[in-house]
């Protein structure tokens, strides 16, 4: 069962485009992750997100925890080729063992 | 350090084979995970180890063993492959505590059954 819905599920945009990506779920969790896979390689983590309404910035990324803790979203300003890649959301159910739920993952393609 | 290492790159199987996937990390890490990836489903979890000598089962076991005999190293095996097993298998690792809870990936392997 998927509980983590990104869209869109693929974005090719120019090149100083803005944009957003969405993560959304019916399921409460403790934190919210995302990453960025480029091909051939392992996701590597951009950003953790714990409290409900948290914003953060990471230079031209901003990424947002909803209030309830059930969505997130990703806002990309002017983004460049090298933006280029696989963007998942992961949330965190909590306890022992924290295990991540993935979601479906959006795949952008920066063009020049 | 290598950070999290996975053998082989690449895999060719033939249905009924059997094969071990093996994941190194130099981290000191308790917890070590086995996804895999498939278009459009982002990662899902095959198995897990929360430490040395101890494994449980995640969203997707079934054709599927795992053993962490020691700390540093978590070994995915197939039985019998199937080709619904093709797929990009990804090993992570992390810490233990905190919320902050970064996995760290692996390269992958590409596997492929025929």
């Amino acid at each position: 069962t998927q509980l983590l819905e990104q869209s869109p599920q693929f974005l090719s945009i120019q090149e100083g485009e803005n944009l957003t990506v969405y993560c959304n779920s019916s399921s409460v969790f403790s934190s919210l992750q995302w990453y960025r896979q480029e091909p051939g390689e392992g996701p590597v983590l951009l950003v953790t997100v714990v409290t409900g309404g948290e914003v953060k910035k990471l230079k031209r990324l901003t990424f947002q925890f909803g209030d309830a803790r059930k969505d997130s979203s990703l806002h990309i300003t002017a983004a460049q080729p090298g933006d280029t890649g696989l963007y998942l959301c992961a949330g965190a159910r909590g306890g022992a063992t924290n295990k991540l739920i993935f979601g479906t993952g959006t795949l952008l393609a920066v063009q020049p | 350090n290598a950070g999290v290492t996975q053998t082989p790159k690449f895999r060719v199987l033939k249905t009924g084979q059997s094969m071990t996937l093996l994941c190194a990390q130099d981290m000191n890490h308790e917890y070590m995970y086995w996804y895999r990836q498939d278009p459009g489903m982002g990662l899902r979890l095959i198995h897990y180890s929360v430490g040395e000598g101890t494994t449980a089962k995640g969203e997707v076991p079934d054709g599927y063993n795992v053993s962490r005999l020691k700390k540093q190293n978590f070994l995915l095996g197939l039985e019998s492959a199937a080709p619904s097993q093709t797929s990009v298998y990804f090993c992570a690792s992390r810490t233990t505590g905190g919320i902050y809870n970064e996995q760290f990936f692996g390269p992958g392997t590409r596997l492929t059954v025929l």
